[in-house]
């Protein structure tokens, strides 16, 4: 069946180093990609997505590409800041299906 | 703040017992979503409605059900509680039925079987 494989973390970054956090996915057609990020305490909020191949998802500093060659998903942001920890989950939707990741813990230090 | 609401926002319960979670989606949104978080099993799909009606299921218990109404809201029920259930559950909504619409979530109701 479909699934999402992303590191597990947890990450420690300084804040202002790059990041990237990867994600791969199986599918049996073509899915659209989000990554969602949950702060403490809340609910999961959508961060970026893109619905077809080559296409990149871009939102407050973070980007990811659609990748169907390498079936990846990675997000990266150039610049970390202190108020992105939180946790990341990169997801695959195709048709009725609806997989998350495991959630990668990201933790920003000043 | 998505605009989904969801109660209650913490639920202790004793094994055995049945609870109802209640989500009311974004003004406007046809498609309700839930799912189940927990530490070992991370974030499941449990199940779809769109403007009524069932249209997807994942890892649902038979123990578990769900319905939405008329003015669109939606409720899950668990019952014969387990410790197992003890999780966060989570109520999302779409605007429609498709893949590469954005899903709004609720806060979560944190829900702890003793």
């Amino acid at each position: 069946g479909d699934s999402v494989t992303q590191m597990e973390g947890p990450v420690t970054l300084s804040e202002e180093a790059f990041l990237t956090i990867n994600c791969t996915y199986t599918a049996t057609g073509y899915p659209s990609l989000f990554w969602y990020v949950q702060y403490p305490g809340e609910g999961l909020q959508l961060l970026l997505k893109a619905t077809k191949a080559d296409d990149k998802g871009s939102n407050k500093g973070f980007e990811a590409t659609y990748r169907k060659e390498t079936t990846s998903f990675h997000l990266e942001k150039g610049s970390v800041q202190v108020s992105d920890s939180a946790v990341y989950f990169c997801a695959l939707i195709y048709g009725q299906n609806f997989v998350f990741g495991p959630g990668t813990r990201l933790s920003v230090l000043p | 703040d998505s605009g989904v609401t969801q109660t209650p926002k913490h639920l202790i319960t004793a094994t055995g017992q049945r609870v109802t979670l209640r989500c009311s989606p974004r003004s406007g949104d046809l498609s309700v979503y839930w799912y189940q978080q927990s530490l070992d099993q991370g974030l499941q799909f449990l199940i779809q409605y769109y403007n009524g009606e069932e249209r997807a299921k994942g890892n649902i218990l038979e123990r578990f059900s769900a319905q939405q109404f008329p003015d669109l809201h939606s409720e899950l029920n668990l019952s014969s509680l387990e410790l197992g259930d003890s999780a966060l559950y989570f109520c999302a909504s779409s605007t429609t039925s498709g893949s590469s619409y954005e899903q709004y979530f609720g806060p979560g109701t944190r829900l702890t079987v003793t």
